[in-house]
């Protein structure tokens, strides 16, 4: 069992649904971050929220809205998805500090989202 | 913009052998590099950390050497058994607190 928790882990969605992905980690960490993996390419970095502000968004659509309410709990709210966006979407936490910006993330295991 | 590259097609290597994963990075000074394993259906979860100043950083059966002329980083498992088998995945943080990752290199190890 992982420190980070992600549910559901699978969701099945039609392009007009409403759907939230949640996240909870138990680690004590203040970033939080989400992930998407498609097949075969790189992790691609969505959103990352430090002591509960959002401090990147890596240009993704207005269809993916991230809500951060404390630093252990990161949502991913999730409508009028198109078929492309479904993949593996994994949430992370790291404990940043202003003399250690290398720490490791630490992933839950995933939603697999697929898009009907 | 900054890019990581892996060997794409899968390793196949025999139990007892030593396995060696390639990273290669470009338009980027990194300070540390990250290795981490991934099994099918699961995260990431991370392995090993080495920084610029470390030619090489050890961690039981595993090893890393990061050549920061080169732009590469090798990823090494000694005497690999069939649990190694698994996606590694090589990463390096751009600056705020962006970490990007690589595709991975799928290793198979046969018994």
């Amino acid at each position: 069992e992982t420190g980070v928790t992600q549910t559901p882990r699978h969701l099945v969605m039609g392009m007009t649904n409403k759907k939230s992905l949640k996240c909870e980690q138990h680690l004590g960490h203040n970033a939080m971050y989400w992930y998407k993996q498609s097949a075969k390419k790189p992790l691609e970095l969505m959103f990352v929220y430090n002591f509960k502000e959002q401090t990147e968004n890596n240009s993704v659509p207005s269809r993916f809205s991230p809500e951060c309410p404390n630093s252990s709990h990161l949502f991913l709210h999730l409508h009028t998805l198109q078929p492309e966006d479904s993949a593996l979407y994994l949430c992370a936490s790291s404990q940043e500090t202003m003399d250690r910006r290398n720490s490791p993330l630490h992933f839950g295991n995933g939603t697999r989202l697929t898009v009907t | 913009s900054q890019k990581i590259e892996q060997n794409s097609e899968a390793l196949n290597i025999q139990e007892g052998k030593t396995a060696t994963l390639t990273c290669n990075y470009t338009n980027y000074s990194p300070a540390y590099l990250q290795w981490y394993r991934q099994d099918p259906g699961r995260g990431p979860v991370f392995l090993l950390l080495i920084r610029e100043n470390e030619k090489e950083k050890r961690k039981e059966r595993l090893k890393v050497t990061f050549d920061t002329t080169l732009k590469q980083s090798l990823f090494h498992i000694t005497a690999s058994q069939p649990a190694d088998s698994a996606t590694y995945l090589c990463a390096l943080r751009t600056g705020g607190f962006k970490t990007i990752f690589g595709a991975g290199t799928r290793l198979f190890v046969k018994a």
